[in-house]
């Protein structure tokens, strides 16, 4: 089983504030990334992808990958109440098969 | 344009019972997952399909679930007997032919 680690499992951070959130991952074929959040109650909504090593910024949110290092991550500027979720990494191989998840994040933004 | 529709949306059963769980994939989506995920975890493949043939079912425990796509469009998880175990919520997505995954807002299930 191909493996995504997610790190830290929870984070918390003040209204305003910066959420970083990191993944490894295990198999240097991994191509294709994604950022999803849930919200409770919901099923997994795509945020963000990030294919291209270096940093993609769409809004507040910003992926930033380094295949090499076998890295991605995900910066939240001016945190706001509406971000508090469950934030998954997902990679996949070739983009039109399996995606792998991690364990995810929960992120709490305190007003 | 509709998201992809799972019913029901909540399930309790006792163990050894039988549960089926529905998905309708966004149209036009030729790549249909079924997702299990535990409570406080990431999804995990079960199956996926491409049109109606089943492209990966290692991680599908083949004793007791079972999934079809017979049309190439809705598909159907069935769990026989279930256990205490099976605990989670069950999640389709689609995909078309490009590195994204829509997912269904899940039926969660709970075996007592």
């Amino acid at each position: 089983q191909q493996k995504v680690q997610q790190s830290p499992e929870s984070l918390i951070v003040p209204e305003g504030g910066m959420a970083s959130l990191n993944c490894t991952f295990s198999d240097r074929n991994s191509q294709y990334f994604w950022w999803y959040r849930q919200h409770s109650g919901e099923g997994p909504k795509a945020l963000m992808s990030i294919f291209s090593n270096g940093d993609k910024k769409e809004g507040r949110f910003t992926a930033h990958l380094n295949k090499a290092s076998l890295y991605v991550s995900l910066h939240i500027k001016d945190s706001q109440p509406s971000d508090s979720a469950l934030y998954f990494c997902a990679k996949s191989n070739t983009g039109y098969q399996n995606f792998y998840f991690g364990k995810g994040t929960s992120l709490t933004v305190i007003p | 344009e509709a998201g992809v529709t799972q019913s029901p949306r909540y399930a309790v059963l006792q163990e050894g019972q039988a549960v089926s769980f529905w998905c309708d994939p966004i149209s036009g989506h030729d790549t249909l997952y079924w997702y299990q995920q535990p409570r406080d975890q990431g999804p995990q493949l079960l199956v996926y399909f491409r049109d109606e043939a089943v492209i990966d079912n290692s991680q599908l425990p083949s004793d007791r679930f079972s999934a079809v796509r017979p049309k190439g469009t809705n598909s159907t998880l069935k769990i026989q007997s279930a256990k205490q175990g099976d605990t989670a919520t069950y999640l389709c997505a689609s995909s078309p032919r490009a590195p994204e995954v829509f997912f269904g807002k899940g039926t969660r299930l709970t075996v007592v």
